[in-house]
């Protein structure tokens, strides 16, 4: 049964502050990985798919990378503003029907 | 394209009634999903359907629980007999059709019920 896990719970950093997140998951046998973020009471938006056979994904400032080996993910967020506060969560889709399989996310809070 | 809808984006019912949601996927998006989402965790999967299909149902969709999309396009979640422990946002999400791996899915709003 894949797990997924996001450490740590919550996170507080000064603006302009590089930071990285982290997702393990428990099977390494997944299709992909996706990141996602959530404003308080809000759906999901997702930032960034990375498909197994990748290594990483980019989209601005944001940087996503799959270990499957090792059932690591990072998102990397560079030069953290305000409007980045937010809860991301990670999510393996691991059947090919595409069900997701969610951490219970890291709450991020970056201070002006 | 105006993404996914939900309706309604709040609910709050008494204990025992029965709730109905509502899920317009985006259009064309052949596959739609329902989570569930209780504070501070993570959304877990409930159902999912590809076209009218209702391929797979989480041990979470209990008796009390039934979902369906009569004509492939928007879908329903209703509860029966809700209980205090019913209590969550429930999300909805679609996605095109997977060629090969699953497609990215885009996430509505979500409906947020109270059950007192």
């Amino acid at each position: 049964k894949q797990e997924v896990t996001q450490i740590p719970a919550a996170l507080s950093v000064p603006e302009g502050e590089n930071l990285v997140l982290n997702c393990s998951f428990t099977d390494s046998a997944i299709y992909n990985l996706q990141w996602f973020r959530q404003d308080p009471g809000k759906g999901l938006t997702s930032l960034l798919l990375i498909q197994s056979s990748q290594r990483e994904q980019t989209s601005g400032r944001l940087n996503a990378s799959l270990d499957k080996s090792s059932g690591r993910s990072t998102l990397y967020i560079a030069a953290s503003q305000p409007g980045d506060s937010a809860t991301y969560l990670c999510a393996a889709h691991s059947s090919n029907t595409g069900k997701l399989i969610f951490g219970q996310g890291t709450t991020l809070q970056v201070k002006p | 394209d105006t993404g996914v809808s939900q309706d309604p984006r709040h609910k709050i019912t008494k204990r025992g009634q029965n709730v109905t949601f509502r899920c317009d996927p985006i259009s064309e998006h052949n596959r739609l999903y329902w989570y569930r989402q209780t504070l501070g965790q993570g959304p877990e999967f409930l159902t999912y359907f590809q076209n009218e299909a209702q391929l797979e149902k989480s041990r979470l969709l209990s008796d009390r629980f039934s979902a369906e999309r009569p004509k492939g396009s928007f879908s329903t979640l209703e509860i029966q007999r809700t209980e205090q422990g019913d209590s969550a946002m429930y999300l909805c999400a679609s996605s095109p059709q997977a060629t090969g791996s699953p497609d990215t899915q885009y996430f509505g709003p979500g409906t947020r019920l109270t059950v007192l």
